[in-house]
């Protein structure tokens, strides 16, 4: 069965603008969470959805923000985008929410703030 | 969240068995021992998870110590293909997110 599908792989985008990136989980899965990867912090949890719903959300500012649809497709964005925002975004989806079982990762979209 | 201690780096002649450690000493009794490993510019890919027990799937085994205060993660026979950074991640049921360390960078060399 298909893959974590991210869109698009790459970006770039100009300081102050907005962006949106996509995920679809594999087809049965219900939770979707995304990861931002840094060569300075390494892997950072966002936020995670479940059923449309954010069930969890890590230390990030509110620029970031993210939704689910009612298929599970999920969407991140981010505002005002700054320097320190370019980075590999890392969408992940499992079956039940992430502590129960393991998460499938997406190859990523690379973001480029210039 | 348990804190987890990984070599920052390893070699693995090709063919050989690959043994990765992770001390996890403060690890809760409810928490699983998870292991990912992510290939350069790819996200990262599941490998195996176990609580006590010892196990094996046909990627990789997982060996855990009778205190759980440390596991093992074996790749069999590795290959070129297995040169990743691996991570050793303890994790909780319910609602807990991943909580990536900085890993081991295993580098297989032919």
């Amino acid at each position: 069965k298909a893959g974590v599908t991210q869109t698009p792989r790459y970006l770039i985008k100009t300081r102050g603008q907005q962006v949106t990136l996509s995920c679809s989980p594999i087809s049965g899965h219900r939770s979707v969470s995304w990861y931002q990867q840094t060569p300075g912090q390494g892997l950072q949890f966002l936020f995670e959805y479940f059923s449309e719903t954010q069930r969890n959300k890590g230390n990030f500012p509110g620029r970031f923000s993210g939704r689910q649809f009612s298929n599970s497709r999920s969407e991140m964005n981010v505002s005002t985008l700054e320097l320190g925002d370019s980075a590999l975004y890392l969408c992940a989806s499992s079956w039940g929410l992430q502590g129960g079982t393991e998460a499938f990762f997406g190859q990523g979209t690379r973001l480029t703030v210039v | 969240d348990a804190k987890t201690t990984q070599p920052t780096s390893m070699d693995c002649a090709e063919g050989r068995a690959a043994n990765l450690p992770c001390n996890h000493s403060t690890i809760s009794g409810n928490e699983y021992v998870y292991w990912y490993r992510q290939i350069h510019s790819q996200g990262p890919q599941y490998i195996i998870h176990g609580l006590k027990n010892n196990e094996t799937n046909e990627m990789a085994s997982l060996i855990i110590t009778e205190d759980r205060k440390s596991s093992t993660l074996i790749l069999p026979h590795a290959t070129l293909r297995d040169t990743a950074v691996y991570y050793c991640i303890p994790r909780g049921g319910g609602n807990t997110p991943l909580v990536f360390g900085k890993g081991t960078r295993l580098s297989v060399i032919a």
